[in-house]
């Protein structure tokens, strides 16, 4: 079976411009949650997604959105790109809603110039 | 390949030697706790899992070592191989009712493995 896939692997955007990013989880997987890791630290959380609902989400400004789809893939936007928000978005699947053994993807590397 | 983390605290551990990996929580309500590797270019893989009513946990060539009372895990990598070079993360989780259910990460220790 595939793991959680991720597309595009490598994205460079510049200040402003708005960027989606997208996920499929592991096949039978009904929960999607997003994170973003800055060089050096630890991934931090942004949203959680279940059965197409957002579950909830970490201090991250309303620039950044997402959604699920009734297949369970996820995408998540972000608007008027900040230099900052130049990381790694991974996507982390489980089975369930409160399941705790999350899969991660390999991440969409983003580059904000 | 990229680096994941650059100014990580680093462990470096001669082949075939054991490495002790240490990591301190801070949310005496997590119940759960993963050990996550992650290599450069790549997203965390999961290793070892523990659940807060045990203190130890053993799979293949790797053991966790869980102490409630100083919110402290340990990662044990027994015969570290050149393949075991990577960043190591701890994570908890803490089950909240209506809330998300999220992981919240720990720094990490970048694992170097000399031949």
């Amino acid at each position: 079976d595939a793991g959680v896939t991720q597309s595009p692997t490598h994205l460079i955007k510049t200040r402003g411009q708005h960027v989606t990013l997208r996920c499929s989880p592991i096949s039978g997987h009904k929960s999607v949650s997003w994170y973003q890791q800055v060089l050096g630290q630890g991934p931090q959380f942004i949203f959680q997604y279940y059965e197409k609902e957002e579950r909830g989400r970490g201090n991250f400004p309303d620039r950044f959105s997402a959604r699920q789809f009734p297949n369970y893939s996820s995408e998540l936007n972000v608007n008027a790109l900040l230099l900052g928000d130049s990381a790694l978005y991974l996507c982390a699947s489980s089975s369930d809603y409160g399941a705790d053994t999350q899969y991660f993807g390999p991440g969409t590397r983003l580059t904000v110039l | 390949g990229e680096s994941v983390g650059l100014h990580l605290p680093t462990l470096s551990v001669q082949e075939g030697d054991n490495s002790i990996i240490n990591c301190a929580y801070s949310n005496s309500a997590s119940d759960y706790f993963i050990w996550y590797k992650q290599e450069s270019g790549k997203g965390p893989q999961f290793i070892i899992d523990i659940r807060s009513n045990m203190d130890k946990r053993q799979g293949q060539r790797v053991t966790v070592l869980l102490n409630k009372t100083v919110k402290h895990l340990s990662l044990q990598i027994a015969a570290t191989q050149p393949g075991d070079s990577a960043v190591y993360f701890c994570a908890e989780f803490a089950q909240n009712t209506g809330t998300a259910s999220k992981l919240t990460f720990g720094t990490g220790t970048r694992l170097q493995v000399t031949l």
